[in-house]
């Protein structure tokens, strides 16, 4: 699976956009992109995975660049209970996620 | 839907002695779960993959023998963490997929052991 690269802090204020940007230049054309976050002391959490086009739920947008080098996970709104650790993860074939040390997002009041 | 849930949440045991952590998936059959574990500011690291009805697939420098686990049925996998030293004081998560048409998986809330 791709290596991803991810800046280790963000912070967001409370109701802006948070965009969490991922790089994963090596990836290859058959491995999605997926996307968790942690909470303190939780499980992660599944939020959103895309493979070329950009994909929306109800928690996040993914945007991936049209070279699919890079992708952007967008929290529209950011509120306080955003604050986790994200993890981008490149994957297929396999279900095994290999976790890196992914973005801790602050979201301030 | 896609709920894991996890028992105990938190557990204290003496050093020599045997803990056994479950995960069941509630609402879903699990075919595949996993156990991983996480040291305080690291990372989740994988340590075995268990498919329902054989035997688990240890990451490499994990003991088979140390970390029992069961995977009894399509909704339960259990680890036990045998004979265990402070060194093995860590929080463990398990998950587990829903089917086969993503990779996604779901989370259980995590286990926090201290070894006394």
């Amino acid at each position: 699976d791709a290596k991803t690269t991810q800046p280790p802090s963000m912070d967001c204020a409370e109701g802006r956009a948070a965009n969490l940007p991922c790089n994963h230049s090596t990836i290859s054309g058959n491995e999605y992109v997926y996307w968790y976050r942690q909470i303190h002391s939780q499980g992660p959490q599944y939020i959103i995975h895309g493979l070329k086009n950009n994909e929306t739920n109800e928690m996040a947008s993914l945007i991936i660049t049209e070279d699919r080098k890079s992708s952007t996970l967008i929290l529209p709104h950011a509120t306080l209970r955003d604050t986790a650790v994200y993890y981008c993860i490149a994957l297929a074939g396999s279900y095994q996620l290999t976790f890196g040390k992914g973005t801790k997002l602050s979201v301030i009041p | 839907g896609a709920v894991v849930s996890q028992h105990p949440s938190r557990v204290i045991c003496k050093s020599g002695t045997s803990v056994k952590i479950e995960c069941r998936s509630l609402d879903f059959q699990a075919t595949t779960m996993f156990w991983y574990r996480q040291f305080p500011k690291q990372s989740l690291m994988l340590m075995a993959t268990s498919n329902e009805g054989s035997k688990a697939t240890y990451e490499q420098g994990v003991e088979k023998d140390k970390f029992l686990i069961n995977h009894a049925s399509l909704t339960l996998s259990t680890l036990t963490v045998t004979s265990a030293h402070p060194e093995d004081s860590s929080f463990y998560i398990c998950s587990a997929t829903v089917g086969q048409a993503s990779y996604e998986q779901y989370f259980g809330p995590g286990t926090r052991l201290t070894v006394t």
